[in-house]
Formats: C-alpha cells, structure tokens, sequence
C-alpha cells in the first residue's frame, strides 16, 4: 500500500534553511487527483498545514508562512520536498508529509527537525 | 481566515464511556470538515471526512455530524486504544486547510 517517508536533517542552525524530502512508495506520485503536503506541529503542540503540491507543479501555501516555504515535486524520484528559509527555534517541530484526496488521507511517520545553534 | 474552536480541552472518561467531541467553526464551512485521531508518538489519522464520513478502515463506533460552524466526533463506547487526542481540520476554502487545537480523551 502507499507509504511516505520523510528525511530531513534533524539539527538546524538558525537563519539557515530546512530542507524535507517525502519519499513516495507503493504508488505513483504523478496519480492524477491526489496532492501532496506538508504539516507540522511543534513539541506538545497542535498540527499546522505548511503547503501543498500536485504532480503538475501547482503550489499552494500557507498565508502565514509562505514568504519562507518552497514546495517542489521530482516525479522520476517519486518524491516531493519541503524547503523554509530563515528558521528560527518556532520552527521547532516534527514534520509530516501526507497524501491529500480532499483531506490528509495517508501520512508518514513524521521527523523531528530542531532549530538551534 | 477560518478559525476551528474544540471543547472541552481535555475529556476525563473510562472505557466503555460514551465521547462526545465538539467542534466549532468561526463561520460556516458547510460539511468540509474532517476529524482526525492522534496517538501519543504516531502521526495523526484519518477518522472522519466531510463532516459524517468514516474513512476507510475506521470501526463504526466513530461517527460524526454537525454541518455550518457546529461539529461532534461522537466515540459510543471508548476503548482503550481511542484514549488520544482529536483533531478537526476544514477544508471549506481548499486548497487552505485549518486545524482546531485538539481535544484530549484521557483516563478518569
């Protein structure tokens, strides 16, 4: 069945960029009606949608964080990737990739990415 | 921007216990709301979709409704494995999502 995994690097300095990258198994990234996404969610905090992405490219973000955040798709690697400038230690989080058919409808595991020097 | 509100914060019950989940929306997201659960250390699931849907694999003592700005997760009869914390979600103006702050069902 489909599976996403995310790898990311872990320990982040701040004013650097984060770097995610979501492997798609199980699946083709390029079926037509699915998109795919970003979420995070801070230690003992809620969940945040961070952006969005199709397999033709077209990017949708979140308001709040979208002068910082670049998502992009590589179809021949069947994979999507998560880039956010400028990090400060809010940026602190697990992030998770999903599958979106309406709703976030299959996850990854998720990575801990944390922000300090 | 649409704002998700969830009540109560934390719900203090014992298996076998009846759950009831609110969710409430800063204004009408017509049936675009899902309903997800997470388990201490897991990424979040997918319970419910479009207000009242179950998604695919949930049990049937999952149900929601509601429609408009007013939603509940309803749990029948809790087991243990259902002690977590809920999440609604909208979708009413996809491709931007929003997430309520959770409820957590814990043990009485």
């Amino acid at each position: 069945q489909l599976q996403l995994q995310e790898s990311g690097p872990g320990l982040v300095k701040p004013s650097e960029t984060l770097s995610l990258t979501c492997t798609v198994s199980g699946g083709s990234i390029s079926s037509s009606g699915h998109f795919w996404g970003c979420i995070r969610q801070p230690p003992g905090k809620g969940l945040e949608w961070i952006a969005t992405i199709n397999y033709n490219g077209n990017t949708y973000y979140n308001p709040s964080l979208k002068s910082r955040v670049t998502i992009s798709v590589d179809t021949a690697k069947n994979q999507f990737s998560l880039k956010l400038s400028s990090v400060t230690a809010a940026d602190t989080a697990v992030y998770y990739c999903a599958r979106e058919n309406g709703y976030h409808q299959i996850w990854g595991q998720g990575t801990m990415v944390t922000v300090s020097s | 921007e649409i704002v998700l509100t969830q009540s109560p914060a934390t719900l203090s019950l014992s298996p076998g216990e009846r759950a009831t989940l609110s969710c409430r929306a800063s204004q009408s997201v017509s049936s675009y709301l899902a309903w997800y659960q997470q388990r201490p250390g897991q990424a979040p699931r997918l319970l419910i979709y479009d207000a009242s849907n179950r998604a695919t694999g949930i049990p049937a003592r999952f149900s929601g409704s509601g429609s408009g700005t007013d939603f509940t997760l309803t749990i029948s009869s809790l087991e243990p494995e259902d002690f977590a914390v809920y999440y609604c979600q909208q979708r009413s103006n996809w491709p931007l999502f929003t997430f309520g702050p959770g409820t957590k069902v814990d043990f009485k």
